[in-house]
């Protein structure tokens, strides 16, 4: 079946270094992926997205890049920021449901000033 | 430029009783999703819908769950006679249209409680 998971449960950066959060996607057909921030107590955040006919996709200090070979994207996140700690999801969808997004488990982001 | 808005924010209902979870989606925004998520879990799919059509209900639960999107007004989950195993975080999200490549924005979630 289809399923949208993360490597790294947990991860913890200083502020000013970069961050690079991975996942993993299992269903081939899965043509959109985008990025979601979630803070405590809060819904997600959309912060970029990346469409399969693309490897990567630069947006304000963040980077998505997509290796369809090997059915992984990650999340590169530069001088990250205290406030840049939260939950990342990422979400895949399939071409066939274009409503639904599958979300994978989420990173846990710490950056420590 | 409101976003998203989802109605109550927490809401605490006794085994057996009724939740109602309103969802008005960002202003020109016809499609609606709704989520769930559970403590320490990724969002799950449930339904999605447009103005009173229900596109695509594979994620909800075959008893007690229903979802509406009237042609006025908010659009409306409802969980009839809860149970513990329903308390979670429900969120709903919107997009102007959907199939494409379309970004899904979501609201600040209704946090379930079932005592």
């Amino acid at each position: 079946g289809e399923s949208v998971g993360l490597h790294l449960p947990t991860l913890s950066v200083q502020e000013g270094d970069n961050s690079i959060i991975n996942c993993a996607y299992s269903n081939s057909a899965s043509d959109y992926f985008i990025w979601y921030k979630q803070e405590s107590g809060k819904g997600p955040q959309f912060i970029i997205d990346i469409r399969s006919n693309m490897d990567k996709r630069q947006g304000q200090r963040v980077t998505v890049l997509l290796n369809k070979t090997v059915k992984h994207l990650s999340l590169q996140i530069a001088a990250t920021q205290p406030g840049d700690s939260a939950v990342y999801f990422c979400a895949g969808r399939a071409g066939t449901s274009y409503g639904k997004l599958t979300f994978g488990q989420g990173t846990i982001l710490t950056v420590h000033p | 430029n409101a976003g998203v808005m989802q109605n109550p924010r927490h809401l605490v209902r006794r085994r057996g009783q009724e939740a109602r979870l309103r969802c008005s989606p960002m202003k020109g925004h016809s499609h609606v999703y709704w989520y769930r998520q559970l403590p320490e879990e990724g969002l799950k799919f449930m339904v999605y819908l447009q103005k009173e059509n229900i596109i695509d209900e594979s994620g909800m639960p075959k008893e007690r769950f229903s979802a509406e999107f009237p042609k006025e007004g908010p659009s409306i989950l409802r969980i009839q006679q809860v149970v513990r195993g329903d308390s979670a975080a429900y969120f709903c999200a919107s997009s102007p249209k959907s199939g494409g490549w379309e970004t899904q924005y979501f609201g600040p979630g209704t946090r379930l409680l079932v005592l």
